[in-house]
């Protein structure tokens, strides 16, 4: 299980959009619509974004959104926010009641 | 509420052992799965392992089979992450985390920080 691949960082303004990517392989991203997004900031725990791909957990705010196309599933974040500066993880399910993270990208908010 | 509460801060040092631990409330621990998932200090998320609540059924990352054992106690809505021999190399925030063991982790625990030194 090697770890998804994630670009390191992504920017914007506040109110721009920005879109992380999250590249797998057939035996996860590929091969599953169990695809979740956690942000993390800094000392805290990750918190769950996004999961089954493209749904939103409640209290999520609706800027929030996910898609897949093949091996890569994507985050969007649409509005950016000051807040949303943190740390983003994908986590795929890879079979037998395992998962994989991905790399995680830093999003900075300029 | 579903909260997951794990134990306090450990400072060990190499070869010692290990055993910490992740509460769960506020839902049916039988029901769900708990994952450990390993931060070491400025890196990424690390999937470890998961154990299912009802009937500790255990998967491993296979970077992890043989390097931890995961256990948990029903009786006390509690999952454990021991080491025999801990190394430097373990030093790491630990979360724990609930699953439904395919779609996601959606609460967590607050982290072990787990520091071995000698």
């Amino acid at each position: 299980q090697s770890a998804l691949t994630q670009p390191r960082s992504v920017s914007g303004s506040p109110g721009q959009s920005v879109t992380i990517s999250c590249t797998g392989t057939s035996s996860d991203v590929g091969g599953y619509k169990y695809v979740s997004w956690y942000q993390q900031h800094p000392g805290k725990a990750p918190k769950l974004m996004i999961n089954d791909v493209s749904k939103r957990p409640s209290g999520v705010p609706d800027r929030f959104s996910g898609s897949k196309s093949g091996n890569t599933a994507s985050l969007t974040i649409s509005g950016l926010q000051a807040e949303d500066e943190a740390d983003y993880y994908c986590c795929s399910y890879a079979g037998r009641y395992t998962f994989v993270f991905g790399t995680g990208t830093k999003v900075t908010v300029l | 509420e579903v909260q997951l509460v794990q134990s306090g801060a450990e400072v060990k040092k190499p070869g010692e052992s290990l055993k910490i631990s992740c509460k769960g409330s506020g839902y049916s621990f039988t029901s769900y799965w708990i994952g450990w998932v390993r931060q070491m200090p400025g890196k990424g998320l690390e999937w470890m392992a998961i154990i299912y609540g009802g009937d500790s059924d255990t998967k491993y990352s296979p970077s992890f089979q043989g390097q931890v054992t995961i256990s948990a106690d029903k009786s006390i809505s509690t999952a454990y992450l021991q080491w025999s021999s801990l190394k430097a190399s373990d030093t790491a925030m630990y979360y724990c985390a609930r699953s439904d063991g395919v779609s996601t982790s959606d609460y967590w625990g607050q982290g072990t920080l787990v520091t071995v030194s000698s």
